[in-house]
């Protein structure tokens, strides 16, 4: 299957902090998605993208659609405790998708 | 309320023994998928279904069979359950041209013996 690499694995941060997360991958995708996942619940999804260079706005959750196609960051601002989770970054190629690896967030208050 | 609904939450079973994980939504959602998550290799696509009798392999089918004889409804089937099979399972919807943007369920964690 397609390798997303996401990075970083985990992120320590304060509260108040900016958090910065990429995917890469050698394949080209069609479509980008974030998503969040809380302990015991399943992944919510935060942004999606469908044209390269696309930059996209969730409060204060940012993503990009990398040119390239074979990549995507998601930037949080201003970080408050119940961004703590697991980030995962998702591409699509025709109906099927592949996920990251997850980052997972800790926000020390 | 809109949900994807699954069914049992949690399982201890024994190799070999057949198990089926029901999975259904209220949405009227034409989209229908698993995934399976392990630690350290993110959520991975079993299968999915397009519409009502249209499914098609994802990226680790093996050992899995589905069905979708109607649009709410999209069990997993393990006929013939393995060691390498425990895992939490997700089932996934989604809607028309926004597919992709896809519902979660509240997962199946599944533990074969």
């Amino acid at each position: 299957g397609q390798q997303l690499n996401q990075s970083p694995q985990s992120m320590f941060i304060q509260e108040g902090e900016d958090v910065s997360m990429n995917c890469t991958s050698s394949s080209i995708f069609n479509t980008w998605l974030w998503y969040k996942q809380d302990p015991g619940e399943g992944p919510v999804l935060l942004i999606a993208l469908y044209k390269a260079g696309e930059l996209t706005s969730n409060g204060r959750l940012t993503a990009q659609f990398g040119i390239t196609r074979k990549d995507s960051f998601l930037n949080i601002s201003a970080s408050i405790p119940s961004d703590v989770g697991i980030y995962f970054c998702a591409g699509q190629i025709g109906n099927q998708f592949y996920f990251g690896t997850g980052t997972s967030l800790t926000v020390i208050p | 309320e809109a949900q994807v609904t699954q069914n049992p939450r949690y399982l201890i079973t024994v190799t070999g023994k057949k198990l089926t994980v029901t999975c259904s939504q209220n949405m009227n959602h034409e989209y229908m998928s698993w995934y399976r998550q392990d630690p350290g290799l993110g959520l991975r696509q079993i299968y999915y279904s397009m519409n009502v009798e249209v499914t098609d392999k994802g990226d680790v089918p093996e050992g899995y069979k589905v069905s979708r004889k109607e649009k709410r409804n999209f069990p997993l089937i393990l006929e013939s359950p393995s060691p390498n099979q425990t895992s939490l399972y997700f089932c996934a919807t989604g809607s028309g041209r926004a597919y992709n943007e896809q519902f979660f369920g509240p997962g199946t964690r599944l533990t074969v013996l």
